[in-house]
């Protein structure tokens, strides 16, 4: 079964700050498609950017960015000048396909963002 | 921008009673998804469906069914509400394709089984 990893509890820096969070992976198949999300404090959750595993460049959307560690089956996420907005709880996830052939995401715990003035 | 909405906001229950968590979706999405949200544990994935008249199990379906009558909705039920079902559950849609995989997700439903 597919596992995702986020040691990471919770993260504080400082406004204007460059800030990785980090995700480990576990996974059987070849090809395989990782996710983050953002939940904001109102409990909305948004995507923000995906990585392809077949893909060699990182994905960059903004200022998020993914330092995808492929030998490593590790998928960061990079803020670069966060702001105060970027306070949040992140997750990674994974794709996962059942045997029917629809797919899932699984989700790791999450890390808590804080951003400070 | 697909719209995803859950009813109730809030729901208190008591243990035993039967309690339908439902949601509504207007992107014609393929894909729907149950998941409860509890501390530690992030998104758990409780039930999904990959199209109308179809339902599968996801990770911890213990307790739980649903149900997708239609394209646009998809019902999350428990038969008989325990104090260890008070979560927030999140319902999500997707597309289903490789190219367009992302989820949308509702505000959630904040459930507290007394």
């Amino acid at each position: 079964a597919q596992k995702v990893t986020q040691t990471q509890t919770s993260i504080s820096v400082m406004e204007k700050t460059t800030v990785t969070m980090d995700c480990v992976y576990e996974t059987q198949d070849s090809s395989y498609f990782l996710f983050w999300y953002k939940q904001t404090a109102s409990g909305e959750i948004v995507f923000l950017i995906r990585q392809d595993s077949y893909k060699k460049e990182n994905a960059t959307v903004g200022h998020y960015s993914l330092n995808f560690q492929k030998p490593k089956s590790s998928i960061g996420l990079i803020i670069t000048a966060t702001q105060i907005e970027d306070s949040a709880v992140y997750f990674c996830a994974m794709r996962e396909v059942a045997s029917s052939g629809s797919w899932q995401l699984i989700f790791g715990s999450g890390t808590q963002l804080t951003v400070m003035p | 921008e697909a719209a995803v909405t859950q009813s109730p906001r809030n729901k208190v229950a008591v243990t035993g009673g039967k309690v339908t968590l439902s949601c509504n979706q207007t992107n014609n999405h393929n894909n729907m998804y149950w998941y409860r949200q509890d501390t530690g544990h992030g998104l758990r994935l409780i039930h999904y469906s990959y199209g109308a008249g179809s339902t599968e199990k996801g990770d911890i379906p213990d307790g739980y069914k649903a149900s997708r009558p239609s394209q646009e909705n998809f019902s999350l039920i428990l038969e008989l509400a325990t104090p260890s079902q008070t979560s927030v559950y999140f319902c999500a849609s997707g597309a289903g394709t490789i190219s367009n995989e992302r989820l949308f997700f509702g505000h959630g439903t904040k459930l507290s089984v007394l």
